[in-house]
């Protein structure tokens, strides 16, 4: 079946420091990739999309993210977190439809 | 140019009662989804509308149903509402499938 897996279900880092979320997917050929931010009570905000080409994608926000098809993962990165990246983080894969990874959320410490 | 509106924002309803919620996709977008979030299970796919025709559907009883017009605008429906519906429904809306969707604020339903 397909999936789509974020290991972390939450994760705390200083601000200023990097940032990796981890995203992994089972499908049996590569789907389009996304991952999108969720604040508190509210919908979802796309950060960034693979469908082909370079597997280092660039977004909103100062994110980016690595597509790697050996290790099915499409981990996302920032060099350094803002107060204001606190808030949830979704992955998800879409081939006929989108689906979720169940979410990371990130506390972000002064 | 306007993002995708979800209306009502918040919803109480009671048991055994049936609901509607209204989403209107950006301007040109043709293809509207609808999702279930709640803390237990997340983000859960319902189905998806193009072009006025349900192209795909989640795993979701029947009493889940929606539609979508001929100005794409969508609407889903909820029968017989349970406790276990309480939720964010969030729509999304994309130019085509498969490009990526833009997400609504979503519609905070909570069965009482």
């Amino acid at each position: 079946a397909q999936s789509v897996t974020q290991p972390d279900i939450h994760i705390t880092v200083s601000e200023g420091a990097s940032l990796e979320l981890r995203c992994n997917y089972s499908y049996g050929a590569t789907p389009y990739l996304f991952w999108y931010v969720q604040s508190p009570g509210q919908g979802l905000q796309l950060l960034l999309k693979y469908f082909s080409g370079d597997t280092l994608v660039q977004g909103i926000k100062g994110f980016e993210a690595e597509f790697k098809r050996s290790q099915s993962s499409f981990n996302l990165r920032k060099p350094s977190v803002h107060w204001s990246d606190a808030a949830e983080y979704f992955c998800a894969a879409d081939s006929d439809k989108l689906i979720f990874g169940t979410g990371t959320r990130l506390q972000v410490f002064p | 140019k306007a993002g995708v509106t979800q209306t009502p924002r918040y919803l109480i309803k009671t048991r055994g009662q049936q609901v509607t919620l209204s989403c209107s996709p950006i301007s040109g977008h043709r293809s509207v989804s609808w999702y279930q979030q709640t803390p237990g299970q997340g983000l859960q796919f319902l189905f998806e509308y193009f072009s006025e025709t349900q192209r795909n559907k989640g795993n979701f009883p029947g009493r889940f149903s929606g539609r979508q017009f001929s100005n794409s605008r969508s609407e889903m429906n909820v029968s017989t509402l349970e406790l276990g519906d309480s939720a964010l429904y969030l729509c999304a809306s994309s130019f085509r499938t498969l490009y990526g969707y833009t997400f609504g604020s979503g519609t905070r339903l909570t069965v009482v």
